[in-house]
């Protein structure tokens, strides 16, 4: 049984596409976050929401959008796709947000290539 | 703004040697969280320190937290192949209210057999 999955796990489109990705979780948790990871691996934060609430908002272009539709799902949409969007994009969950001392639990990822 | 910071970047070495990587805060953390991320993965959490200088082993790896709570060390004792990958140190931003966590920049193994 997979804890977070995502769809889809390979994205590849042209600039200036409208893409989105999904995600979702069985953990029963709180909280999901949305994560991008570059080519040299760092790993940072976009978004995370808490019971569907948005509590976690990066410096992101607002060319991407979450949403959040009940607290299993965070789904990422990603307008006018541009070459440096390309990365490998995680989603995580944990219990809760509190404290900053759950475990977080990470999706598959997406590797999205902008061509 | 918060930074945490990891070196090496990069540890090459020949099975059965050891391995460290070092964590560093720039700021007092409630607590550490420890990943592993193999190649073409997902990081997968290790371990959480708390208390100021806890040690925790699993198996070979050796977990610690410093004095000062802002600094933290992992130590993989006689390398295995199994052990390739990248790992993380993450601490909790500010007051860590939001679960927002840092990562460091990662320091990824490889281990020649």
């Amino acid at each position: 049984d997979t804890a977070v999955s995502q769809t889809p796990k390979y994205l590849v489109t042209q600039m200036g596409n409208d893409k989105s990705i999904k995600c979702e979780q069985n953990l029963g948790h709180d909280t999901m976050y949305w994560y991008k990871q570059d080519s040299k691996k760092f790993l940072k934060i976009m978004f995370s929401y808490n019971n569907k609430e948005l509590i976690i908002n990066e410096t992101v272009p607002n060319r991407f959008s979450p949403k959040s539709p009940d607290k299993a799902h965070l789904n990422l949409h990603i307008n006018s796709l541009e070459l440096g969007d390309s990365a490998v994009y995680f989603c995580a969950s944990s219990r809760r947000r509190a404290g900053g001392k759950d475990t977080q639990y990470f999706g598959p990822g997406t590797r999205l290539t902008v061509l | 703004g918060q930074q945490v910071m990891q070196i090496p970047q990069y540890q090459h070495v020949q099975e059965g040697e050891d391995f460290t990587t070092y964590c560093n805060s720039s700021t007092t953390l409630s607590n550490i969280q420890w990943y592993k991320q193999r190649p073409g993965g997902h990081p997968v959490f290790l371990i959480q320190l708390v208390k100021s200088g806890e040690v925790k082993k699993q198996k070979r790896l050796t977990f610690q937290f410093g004095e000062a709570k802002k600094n933290s060390s992992l130590h993989i004792t006689a390398t295995q192949t199994t052990d390739v990958g990248t790992y993380f140190c993450a601490g909790p931003s500010g007051s860590g209210n939001t679960g927002k966590l840092i990562f460091g920049q990662g320091t990824t193994l490889q281990v020649k057999p």
